[in-house]
């Protein structure tokens, strides 16, 4: 099993508010995870990665961060979200060492 | 700094045509690409990939060719069908650690 649990599906958060959004992975122990961003018209951005728990990497230096607290379990956080938070938030693992598998996402809405 | 670039947003074809998407990358360490296809509110699922040991790999309808001299990729859907319509990323890697994805192509295939 190959499978990624994401949640929530939709979120609506006021500006300055926490942020926390949860990424389970099932399948192979030690897998490598990412938070992906999809903002409206542009493609998908790489904000974070992680080869194993504690070890995260940022792409992007930003309002978020994020966490791996066990092995299969990768968190996104913000401690005051800003407008320009809002997006298509994408947890993926790596299915392979040249393979990306995606979970359905997070449609973060900061208003 | 995009490291890779789809230079067109979106792509009309008719059905039973052939449909090219096209891709550009930068880093000349990439060693691996992919595209996917994504479908509004879900994750993008994989669709083919390449080697940068091949210029060429064929799955069905579908068929990625690159051109590393040129650092460019495209991906051809032979013929277009209407489900194909959705947004179009291709993707590169090297070593898998790290997926940095173009902006994404907006296909809609005409019936």
């Amino acid at each position: 099993s190959q499978t990624i649990h994401q949640w929530p599906a939709t979120l609506v958060q006021p500006v300055g508010s926490p942020l926390s959004l949860e990424c389970t992975v099932e399948g192979t122990s030690n897998p490598n995870l990412y938070w992906y961003r999809q903002a409206a018209g542009r493609g998908l951005q790489l904000l974070f990665y992680s080869v194993g728990i504690g070890q995260i990497s940022s792409e992007v230096p930003q309002n978020l961060s994020a966490s791996r607290p066990q092995d299969r379990q990768f968190i996104l956080s913000s401690k005051k979200l800003l407008l320009s938070d809002s997006g298509f938030y994408l947890c993926a693992r790596g299915r392979t060492n040249t393979e990306a598998f995606f979970g359905q996402g997070t449609r973060l809405t900061v208003v | 700094d995009q490291q890779v670039k789809q230079n067109s947003p979106s792509l009309s074809v008719q059905e039973g045509r052939i449909s090219i998407l096209n891709c550009d990358y930068t880093n000349s360490m990439f060693d691996y690409f992919l595209w996917y296809k994504k479908y509004p509110a879900e994750g993008p699922t994989f669709l083919i990939s390449i080697s940068s040991i091949k210029d060429k790999n064929e799955d069905g309808r579908f068929t990625v060719f690159l051109n590393k001299s040129a650092k460019h990729l495209s991906l051809h859907i032979v013929p277009s069908q209407p489900g194909d319509s959705a947004v179009y990323f291709c993707a590169a890697t090297n070593t898998g650690n790290q997926f940095y994805f173009g902006t994404g192509t907006s296909l809609t295939v005409i019936p």
